[in-house]
């Protein structure tokens, strides 16, 4: 079985500074991409980045970038300059063939 | 535009009635997912579907049915015999991988909350 751990309920982070957010993972297949959804108030879900597995380089996507220690089943999310928009519920997930495995998620507030 | 229609946004049951809520998709997805989202324990899934007329079971499918008569809807049916139902319920669709990552794409969500 396939489990996504995010061990932060919540974060805090002033704005204009940089936060991260954890996300470990557990899978037992050698094929397998990783991505991180924001959850914002209006609770849609929108992609904010992806990571396949059998790539060695982080995925960065303006100020949103990984780390991902693939030996260590770990992908965190790092938001650079945080803006007010960027508060919301993140939660990170796994696909494994045609499945989607979440964790909890992580509720960031960004305090002016 | 492409996307993901969920209906209706908000939803009130009766105790002992049972519910249908509605998701349309016109991304020409294949696979289609029912969540369920309530506080403090993510996204939990309830039943997916990768093809016309065949859906698999998630983790919490008990007092929930599902059906796939065609391509591009995906309705979720409530029924009394589930314990709790009132939660948020999210559905999602992506293309079938074959080659590389498929995200998924989510509806608005409807709250159901029975009364």
């Amino acid at each position: 079985a396939q489990t996504v751990t995010q061990s932060q309920p919540e974060m805090s982070v002033q704005e204009a500074e940089t936060v991260t957010l954890s996300c470990t993972y557990d899978t037992s297949e050698s094929d397998y991409y990783l991505f991180w959804y924001k959850q914002p108030p209006s609770r849609q879900m929108i992609l904010v980045i992806r990571q396949e597995a059998y790539k060695q380089q982080n995925a960065t996507e303006n100020r949103f970038s990984v780390n991902f220690q693939k030996a260590a089943k770990s992908f965190s999310l790092k938001i650079s300059d945080s803006q007010l928009g960027d508060a919301a519920m993140y939660f990170c997930a796994c696909q494994t063939g045609n499945q989607f495995y979440f964790g909890t998620g992580t509720s960031l507030t960004v305090i002016p | 535009d492409g996307g993901i229609t969920q209906s209706p946004k908000y939803l009130f049951r009766k105790e002992g009635q049972n519910v249908t809520l509605s998701c349309e998709q016109n991304l020409n997805h294949d696979a289609m997912y029912w969540y369920r989202q309530d506080p403090g324990q993510g996204l939990r899934l309830i039943y997916y579907s990768q093809i016309v007329n065949d859906f698999q079971k998630g983790d919490i499918a008990e007092g929930y049915s599902v059906s796939r008569e065609k391509k591009e809807s995906f309705p979720l049916t409530v029924t009394s015999a589930q314990k709790n139902p009132t939660a948020f319920y999210l559905c999602a669709s992506s293309t079938l991988k074959v080659v590389g990552a498929t995200e998924a794409f989510f509806g608005q969500g409807t709250r159901l909350t029975v009364v």
